[in-house]
């Protein structure tokens, strides 16, 4: 069946630091792809999506491309602050449903 | 415009009971979706429901029901509780079914404890 996985965490990194979390997907047909993020104490926001290959989704600083020949969509920061302190979801919705798929989740730190 | 809101925000229930969890849409939504959240996993696809009507169910028993309200408010019912149940419950509600099109908003979950 239709499966995500992402990078292990936790991962700790420094202020101003570059990001990058990584994301591979299993699925049947043409899913769309998201990124989650859940901050401290608050519930899941959906913070980029992508819908079909190639195609480049963006927030806040953050992007992932939706890679249809490597199945990957990797989360990526140029410059991290401690605010960006959450844990991430990597997910996907199967192109015939709209249910959503969800990865383990990736925790990150920043430390200032 | 008031986001998804979800009630109890904690319950702990002992083995063999029933629980409701309950949750009120977004304003202007008519799909809620529910999931279950165990401690350093990802959220799990439980069921969703389309204008009181079930649309799409995940890999869960059927002692895992739910209901939708005319005012598309949805309950989730869990019969004879075990241990693995213990698990924040989140609902996501969204204006359809169409997939990526119709984002789906989230609550900030009921924290359930099974003893």
């Amino acid at each position: 069946g239709d499966s995500v996985t992402q990078m292990e965490g936790p991962v700790t990194l420094s202020e101003e630091a570059f990001l990058t979390i990584n994301c591979t997907y299993t699925a049947t047909g043409y899913p769309s792809l998201f990124w989650y993020v859940q901050y401290p104490g608050e519930g899941l926001q959906l913070l980029l999506k992508a819908t079909k290959a190639d195609d480049k989704g963006s927030n806040k600083g953050f992007e992932a491309t939706y890679r249809k020949e490597t199945t990957s969509f990797h989360l990526e920061k140029g410059s991290v602050q401690v605010s960006d302190s959450a844990v991430y979801f990597c997910a996907l919705s199967p192109s015939s449903a709209s249910k959503i798929i969800f990865g383990s989740g990736t925790r990150l730190s920043i430390r200032p | 415009e008031t986001g998804v809101t979800q009630s109890p925000t904690h319950l702990i229930k002992t083995r063999g009971q029933q629980v409701t969890l309950r949750c009120s849409s977004q304003s202007g939504h008519n799909t809620v979706s529910w999931y279950q959240q165990a401690l350093g996993q990802g959220p799990q696809f439980i069921f969703q429901y389309y204008r009181e009507e079930e649309n799409g169910r995940g890999n869960f028993p059927p002692r895992f029901s739910g209901l939708q309200f005319p005012n598309y408010s949805s309950e989730l019912n869990v019969n004879a509780l075990e241990l693995d149940d213990s698990a924040l419950y989140l609902c996501a509600s969204s204006r359809g079914i169409a997939g990526a099109q119709d984002e789906q908003f989230f609550g900030p979950g009921t924290r359930l404890t099974v003893l």
